[in-house]
């Protein structure tokens, strides 16, 4: 089945904890991305990935940091947390001529102490 | 800046009624706009999409309408169902090079029975 899975699905951590969340596709898409969801502020980008070793900052880059090692992997580093970076973290996928299928992770819900 | 604004930020429609959400964006270099929808506790999915090269675009029950020189578009969900109840984003992206979306801020859609 095709999908992008991450992990965990729920995390409680405390202030200045790193912390790594995971993503990861099995469609082989060139394109991932990260985005956090926040009550009234939609889906903004964190960070994005064309293809491997190719990083780039999205909307909302501060306090994140990603690296893409493999094709299928896209992990999310918050090295040091702060209660504002609370929030719903989604990982996408894309092959890159096709941005209109991008296909959505479940969600990592994230509270920070 | 809000590259692409999203209204309403709810709406309550009567079963078999007409939903209606709007978007409006302000870079031309956008040619490509997709809806998402998201039901709750799943990350969003595509749900149809457009090229500024038509006008109109329908899928069974749902329909885009764009208005290039406005550079608005509107999203229209014909007999409403309580199943449509979920979170819709427009999107907007320009195909030159990399797919990279930017979202509205989302609108919360509730068909009541």
């Amino acid at each position: 089945e095709a999908q992008v899975t991450q992990n965990p699905r729920y995390l409680i951590t405390v202030t200045g904890k790193k912390l790594t969340v995971t993503c990861s596709q099995n469609m082989n898409h060139e394109y991932m991305s990260w985005y956090r969801q926040d009550p009234g502020l939609g889906l903004r980008q964190i960070y994005y990935s064309m293809n491997v070793e190719v990083t780039d900052k999205g909307d909302v880059p501060e306090g994140y940091k990603v690296s893409r090692k493999e094709k299928r992997n896209f992990p999310l580093i918050l090295e040091s947390p702060s209660p504002n970076q609370t929030s719903l973290y989604f990982c996408a996928s894309s092959f890159h001529t096709s941005p209109e299928t991008q296909y959505f992770g479940p969600g990592t819900r994230l509270l920070v102490l | 800046q809000q590259q692409v604004k999203q209204s309403p930020q709810s709406l309550i429609v009567q079963k078999g009624g007409i939903s209606i959400i709007n978007c409006a964006y302000e870079n031309t270099a956008f040619d490509y706009f997709p809806w998402y929808q998201q039901f709750p506790g799943k990350g969003p999915a595509l749900l149809i999409a457009i090229r500024p090269d038509v006008s109109e675009k329908k899928e069974g029950r749902f329909t885009i309408s764009f208005n290039k020189s406005a550079k608005q578009f509107s999203l229209h969900i014909m007999d409403s169902q309580p199943g449509d109840s979920a979170t819709y984003f427009c999107a907007a992206n320009s195909l030159g090079g990399y797919s990279t979306l930017t979202f509205g801020k989302g609108t919360m859609l509730l068909v009541s029975p």
